[in-house]
């Protein structure tokens, strides 16, 4: 059974940059058939898609964020990364990773980590 | 970017009736629609793609329908976990993919 998890720090400074990882169990990260995703929530809100990676290091990201926001692979430890720059008030948010049929739907997510961008 | 619209906000339905969903596209999405169902403190679960086709594991009382700019998912008779909140998200013309707003499914 594929699994996702997020890790990285829950708390993050104003004008600091938000590091997160999803390690992928269950499933390799290098099949030819998946995007891996972000996408964050903030409380209370709806969804907001940041940002896709193929193996290959191929990215896709949210033309609002894409300014701040870097997503990056390893696959020789099954993970991928989220980097997001000069983080607000504004950035605080359940953060999910999930896998993504190339280019569709998201069918697999992990169970998600609150960031909160407090000083 | 392609907005996309959910209606009601809020549904308030008795177990074992029918709920209808709605999701309307700002431009022509084709059948490239998802649903997905969200439980508080949960991650969101894939219910529906290519707007009409079950996910795995999927119950058959849910069901989508609809193409274009206009989408419905249905929920043939309410069970108590089927109580969520909805969201519809478009894969056409990518990225972004757009979400809905979402549309809580409360009880009656």
């Amino acid at each position: 059974q594929l699994q996702l998890q997020e890790s990285g720090p829950g708390l993050v400074k104003p004008s600091e940059t938000l590091s997160l990882t999803c390690t992928v169990s269950g499933g390799s990260i290098s099949s030819s058939s998946y995007h891996w995703g972000w996408i964050r929530q903030p409380p209370r809100k709806g969804l907001e898609y940041i940002g896709s990676i193929y193996y290959s290091g191929s990215t896709y990201y949210n033309p609002s964020l894409k300014s701040r926001v870097t997503i990056s692979v390893d696959t020789s430890k099954n993970q991928f990364s989220l980097k997001l720059s000069s983080v607000t008030a504004a950035d605080t948010a359940v953060y999910y990773c999930a896998r993504q049929r190339r280019g569709t739907y998201f069918d697999y997510w992990g169970q998600g980590t609150l960031v909160t961008v407090s000083s | 970017e392609i907005v996309m619209t959910q209606s009601p906000a809020t549904l308030s339905v008795s177990p074992g009736e029918r709920a209808t969903l709605s999701c309307r596209a700002s431009q022509s999405v084709s059948s490239n629609l998802a649903w997905y169902q969200q439980k508080p403190g949960q991650a969101p679960r894939l219910l529906i793609y290519d707007a009409s086709t079950r996910a795995t594991g999927i119950p058959a009382r849910f069901s989508g329908s609809g193409s274009g700019t206009d989408f419905t998912l249905t929920i043939s008779s309410l069970q108590s976990e089927d109580f969520a909140v909805y969201y519809c998200q478009h894969y056409n013309n990518w990225p972004p993919y757009s979400f809905g707003q979402g549309t809580k499914l409360e009880i009656k």
